[in-house]
């Protein structure tokens, strides 16, 4: 079964700095995405990483994944408050029955202030 | 983008009613879907695997009598809520995944459910 764990789960910042926040999963997975969620909305797609050291930048967040180490990266880059959000990652489940399935990390509520 | 669209987008029944919730992609076909519960800052949890044709898949812990799917078409798939009571209340997602995206999944823009 595919565990997924993020850190940290919440996270305040200044405007200006800078963070990574963490997303550890337990088995084999090929592909990981990322998804922002604002409050009582619903998911919106950040980055879809689909090999080892993909490495995908949008403004300023760049995410990264290290599929031999079960690990991917969300940074944050010069932080400001439209940033504040919760954020998800998603590893793939690749394996027999579960093929498609996303198992969703905690999620980390991210909140920018002056 | 892929789009997916849900409907209702918040509904509130009384305890004991059935409530249905669709689920369509609107520009691609999507042979599977996926439901989600969400309660209040928690993250997403899969319910069930909905297949075009065929039964859903329900997550250990679902109860597929509580929670009906039917995936009626290539487009559209609904989740029916059976005898609501309050602890049904939550915020439920659908999600349909694109093949050659990288089998991204679009997700829908969600039903607030409240049980009263």
């Amino acid at each position: 079964e595919l565990k997924v764990e993020q850190n940290p789960l919440f996270l305040s910042m200044q405007e200006g700095k800078n963070y990574t926040i963490y997303c550890n999963y337990s088995t084999t997975s090929d592909r990981l995405y990322w998804y922002r969620q604002d409050p009582g909305k619903s998911l919106e797609s950040l980055f879809v990483l689909l090999s080892n050291g993909a490495v995908k930048q949008e403004g300023r967040l760049m995410a990264s994944l290290d599929t031999k180490a079960r690990l991917s990266t969300l940074h944050i880059t010069a932080a400001v408050h439209d940033l504040s959000a919760t954020y998800f990652c998603a590893p793939f489940n690749a394996g027999g029955t579960s093929y498609g399935k996303l198992t969703f990390g905690q999620g980390t509520i991210l909140t920018v202030h002056p | 983008g892929a789009v997916v669209s849900q409907h209702p987008s918040r509904v509130i029944c009384k305890s004991g009613t059935s409530v249905k919730i669709e689920c369509r992609s609107l520009d691609f076909q999507a042979t599977t879907m996926f439901w989600y519960r969400q309660f209040p800052k928690k993250s997403l949890m899969l319910m069930a695997t909905s297949n075009e044709g065929s039964k859903a898949t329900y997550e250990q812990g679902v109860e597929k009598d509580k929670f009906l799917i039917n995936h009626a078409s290539l487009t559209l798939s609904t989740l029916t809520v059976t005898s609501a009571h309050p602890e049904d209340s939550s915020f439920y997602i659908c999600s349909a995944p694109r093949l050659g995206e990288g089998y991204e999944q679009y997700f829908g823009p969600g039903t607030r459910l409240t049980v009263t």
